[in-house]
């Protein structure tokens, strides 16, 4: 079975500081591919990176850096000199093919304020 | 056109009540999805259609009955639901695999009276 845990449910911090967003994950199958999404009060998730099992390299995308170490297996978000409009519920998923489409499953969300 | 539009979004509904939930995408994908999505909840997976087809019904209730009419359209009827149905009904929609991101509407908030 495959499972996601956030084990951080809430994080605030001040603006401008840097936030760690923490994700482990457990499956079986040897090709998977690992996503964050962002939910802010609207309800709209919102696609920010995908990761294959295969591609270790961390990425970085304006102040939005992941960690993805399979040895752990974590996937781990950094924002750096977080703002305000940060804030929002992450979730981190892990995917796998079911009869050629997506089944994502979810970690618990983190739920992220950025004070100002 | 990257938008997945869902309608309506809000409803409150009795639990006699018939209603459908609309979602459309114009995106080409052939995979699309229901999630459900309770407060302070992640997403819960409920349905999904590859090619307008049923592939995947996560053991939901025959209270819900997903449609596909055709590759931009996806309905969710609701039938005899219950208050503990209300939730966030969220649609979403990608190209095939397991390696593509879904993208998703903004959801219809549902209450269940």
């Amino acid at each position: 079975a495959q499972k996601v845990t956030q084990a951080q449910t809430e994080i605030s911090v001040v603006e401008k500081e840097d936030v760690t967003l923490d994700c482990v994950y457990e499956t079986r199958d040897t090709t998977y591919y690992l996503f964050w999404y962002k939910q802010p009060p609207s309800g709209e998730l919102f696609f920010l990176i995908r990761r294959n099992s295969f591609d270790e390299q961390n990425e970085i995308s304006g102040r939005y850096s992941w960690n993805f170490q399979k040895s752990t297996s974590s996937f781990n978000f950094t924002i750096t000199a977080s703002q305000v409009v940060d804030s929002a519920v992450y979730f981190c998923a892990l995917s796998g093919t079911v009869q050629g489409a997506q089944k994502l499953v979810f970690g618990q969300g983190t739920r992220l304020t950025i004070n100002p | 056109d990257t938008e997945v539009t869902q309608t309506p979004k809000h409803l409150v509904m009795g639990m006699t009540n018939k209603k459908s939930l609309k979602c459309e995408q114009h995106m080409g994908h052939r995979a699309m999805y229901w999630y459900k999505q309770k407060a302070k909840k992640p997403p819960e997976l409920m349905f999904v259609y590859s090619y307008e087809k049923l592939s995947i019904n996560e053991s939901v209730p025959s209270r819900f009955s997903p449609e596909c009419p055709n590759s931009s359209l996806l309905n969710l009827h609701l039938h005899a639901l219950q208050p503990e149905d209300s939730a966030l009904y969220l649609c979403a929609s990608s190209a095939q695999g397991a390696n593509t991101e879904a993208f998703f509407g903004q959801g219809t908030r549902l209450t269940v009276v």
